[in-house]
């Protein structure tokens, strides 16, 4: 079955970079594309962005689109966001999460992966 | 940006209780609603799509529907198992936008 496996945790200062890796496996990764949704302590869920798995085709949610970077390396199945300037606001668990198609980011999204804490403190 | 507002925001109810949540769209979004569930500390789990579509595995117990901008989802015969968090999510466009999330706790 398909399943999406994420990097572990992460720790950085105000004004750093993380990058966030989401391996997938059990299906065929080119097929599908990949959304990253947010979800701050204690909050609901925040879209980010999607990229296409097949031709590397991106759409970012205008809040992110300056400091966020998505790829995919489809040698290890593999998906990256790649968020820029942090702040304590950015304090929050990433997922990516499969989108039921390749062509568009408008489509359910299943399954996710098990999230990534990353923590942004001085 | 299309705004889901889901209410209520959190609810009790005892095991065999039948619940119900809903999601107003702020327009015209057709069938193009899914509904997760997020049990505490885990990722969010696809329950149905398309307004009223259950996913294979998902017990009959849940169920969703829509009137116009209003979409509705139900559990008959609450279980225990059932206690999470739920999230609506509309996809007729881009961004992606989720409802605020509804709290269900089993008595």
């Amino acid at each position: 079955q398909p399943q999406l496996v994420q990097s572990g945790g992460e720790m950085r200062k105000p004004g750093a970079s993380v990058k966030v890796s989401c391996r997938a496996s059990g299906y065929t990764f080119s097929n599908y594309g990949i959304s990253w949704v947010r979800q701050a302590p204690g909050q609901g869920l925040e879209w980010m962005g999607w990229i296409n798995a097949y031709n590397g085709k991106i759409n970012f949610a205008q809040k992110f689109q300056d400091r966020v970077t998505m790829t995919t390396d489809t040698s290890t199945n593999t998906a990256y966001m790649e968020l820029r300037s942090l702040t304590y606001d950015d304090t929050a668990i990433y997922y990516c999460a499969r989108c039921a198609v390749v062509v568009t980011a408008t489509t359910w999204l299943d399954p996710w992966g098990q999230g990534t804490l990353v923590t942004v403190s001085a | 940006d299309v705004e889901m507002t889901q209410s209520p925001l959190s609810l009790s109810a005892s095991v065999g209780d039948r619940i119900t949540i809903t999601c107003q769209a702020s327009q015209d979004i057709f069938i193009y609603l899914n509904w997760y569930q997020q049990r505490p500390g885990k990722a969010p789990k696809l329950l149905i799509n398309d307004a009223s579509n259950l996913e294979t595995g998902v017990p009959s117990r849940f169920s969703g529907s829509r009137s116009g901008t209003e979409f509705t989802f139900t559990i008959n015969n609450l279980q225990p198992e059932d206690m999470a968090t739920y999230y609506c999510q509309q996809y007729d466009s881009l961004p992606l936008t989720f409802g605020g999330g509804t709290k269900v706790d089993v008595k």
